[in-house]
């Protein structure tokens, strides 16, 4: 089945402690791309992925770090999390930037 | 002005009825154009896609592009409670390498 997985799923952490959230699709995707999705503010791209070792800022980067060291895999990394990074988190993939995205299941995050 | 503009809504249809949702691009060169379905909580999907000028069907969807005005839209035909949910209008342009999502409308389907 194609698909996009994102874990954990839903995370409580406290203010400066590192987290991963992975992100792996199986659809042999070169874009990958992160966004944070806050009330009344929509979908907010933080960064995104072309291909392999390819990455670039989107609208709302600040605090966050990502790498693309393979092509299904595609983590977001807040090396000091604080609470107005507390959101829900959607990672996507699609063959090209201006096609269609597939949508992972959303990590929700709370900083406390 | 935004890139891509939907009424937020929420918009409100009794069941059974014809649901119209709008959206609004600046970009007179985008190329592709998509609607995703966004229950509360969950993660968008993808119901429609279409790349040229008309309708495109699916079901009860139909999409349809009107690139002169600069608009498309989604129809939901014979509209059911569990429609209920948020409609993201996404377009994407090669000329700006993006995919622009807008905030999406809530759609409210009375039983």
């Amino acid at each position: 089945e194609a698909q996009v997985t994102q874990n954990p799923r839903y995370l409580i952490t406290v203010t400066g402690k590192k987290l991963t959230v992975t992100c792996s699709q199986n659809m042999n995707h070169e874009y990958m791309s992160w966004y944070r999705q806050d009330p009344g503010l929509g979908l907010r791209q933080i960064y995104y992925s072309m291909n392999v070792e390819v990455t670039d800022k989107g609208d709302v980067p600040e605090g966050y770090k990502v790498s693309r060291k393979e092509k299904r895999n595609f983590p977001l990394i807040l090396e000091s999390p604080s609470p107005n990074q507390t959101s829900l988190y959607f990672c996507a993939s699609s063959k090209d930037r201006t096609y269609e995205q597939y949508f992972g299941p959303g990590t929700r995050l709370t900083v406390t | 002005q935004k890139e891509v503009e939907q009424n937020s809504g929420p918009l409100s249809v009794p069941e059974g009825a014809i649901a119209s949702l709008n959206c609004t691009y600046s970009d007179r060169v985008s190329q592709s154009f998509f609607w995703y379905r966004q229950y509360s909580g969950k993660s968008p999907e993808l119901i429609m896609s279409i790349y040229s000028n008309g309708d495109k069907e699916d079901g009860r969807f139909t999409a349809q592009l009107n690139k002169a005005s600069q608009y498309v839209s989604l129809l939901i035909r014979d509209s059911q409670p569990s429609d209920s949910a948020t409609y993201l209008c996404a377009v994407g342009s090669s000329n700006t390498g993006k995919l622009i999502f807008g905030q999406g409308t809530t759609l409210q389907v009375k039983p």
